[in-house]
């Protein structure tokens, strides 16, 4: 079975912090990595994805994450954060033990990011 | 183009009544999952859809039932309701089959046991 822990429940931050949000996952197989974005009141949204290839992925609105293979870690990075980025983050991992699109969610992180 | 809708956005029910939930996916998208989210377990898959069958389920009881229509239209439904069942119910769709591909969340539909 996967498993994702999200070791940061709550993050608080001034704008134009930096931000590293952590994220590890349990499993032995190849996966997929995904960080999703909940705003207030929105739905999920998806922020990055990793497949194959370049471990260091760029998404949205200034967002980038690194694989390392090594450290079973997708960490989710913005060099400087904005009031707007204040939201719940989510990682999720869809392993190859299942034929389909089943994701395995961590735990989430609240950013709140004061003006 | 149209995200995912979920029907209704919110519901009250009686411990013990059965609900049915519905979601229509991102048209050409063939694989529809639900997701039970609550503050105090996060988010969980319930179960996958794909070409009208089952093929993932994760660990909820069998009370908790789905199934996915010609259309990709898919109907989640919890018999005898309990308090805990009281949460933010999830549907994402996905374009194909595989695991290599995204997951679209629809708004969710709010269910409150009382």
């Amino acid at each position: 079975a996967q498993s994702v822990s999200q070791h940061n429940h709550h993050v608080i931050l001034s704008e134009a912090a930096s931000l590293e949000l952590g994220c590890n996952y349990s499993y032995g197989g190849t996966v997929n990595l995904f960080w999703y974005v909940q705003y207030p009141g929105q739905h999920l949204q998806l922020l990055l994805k990793y497949f194959s290839g370049d471990p260091l992925v760029k998404g949205i609105k200034g967002f980038e994450a690194e694989f390392i293979k090594s450290k079973f870690s997708f960490n989710l990075r913005k060099p400087s954060v904005q009031w707007s980025d204040t939201a719940e983050y989510f990682c999720a991992v869809n392993g190859d033990n299942n034929a389909g699109n089943m994701l395995t969610f961590g735990g989430g992180t609240r950013l709140m990011v004061k003006p | 183009k149209a995200g995912v809708t979920q029907t209704p956005r919110y519901l009250i029910k009686t411990r013990g009544q059965q609900v049915t939930l519905s979601c229509s996916p991102i048209s050409g998208h063939r694989s529809v999952s639900w997701y039970q989210q609550t503050p105090g377990q996060g988010l969980q898959f319930l179960f996958e859809y794909f070409s009208e069958t089952q093929r993932n389920k994760g660990n909820f009881p069998g009370r908790f039932s789905g199934r996915q229509f010609s259309n990709s239209r898919s109907e989640m439904n919890v018999s005898t309701l309990e308090l805990g069942d009281s949460a933010l119910y999830l549907c994402a769709s996905s374009p194909r089959g595989g695991g290599v591909t995204e997951a679209f969340f629809g708004q969710g539909t709010r269910l409150t046991v009382v």
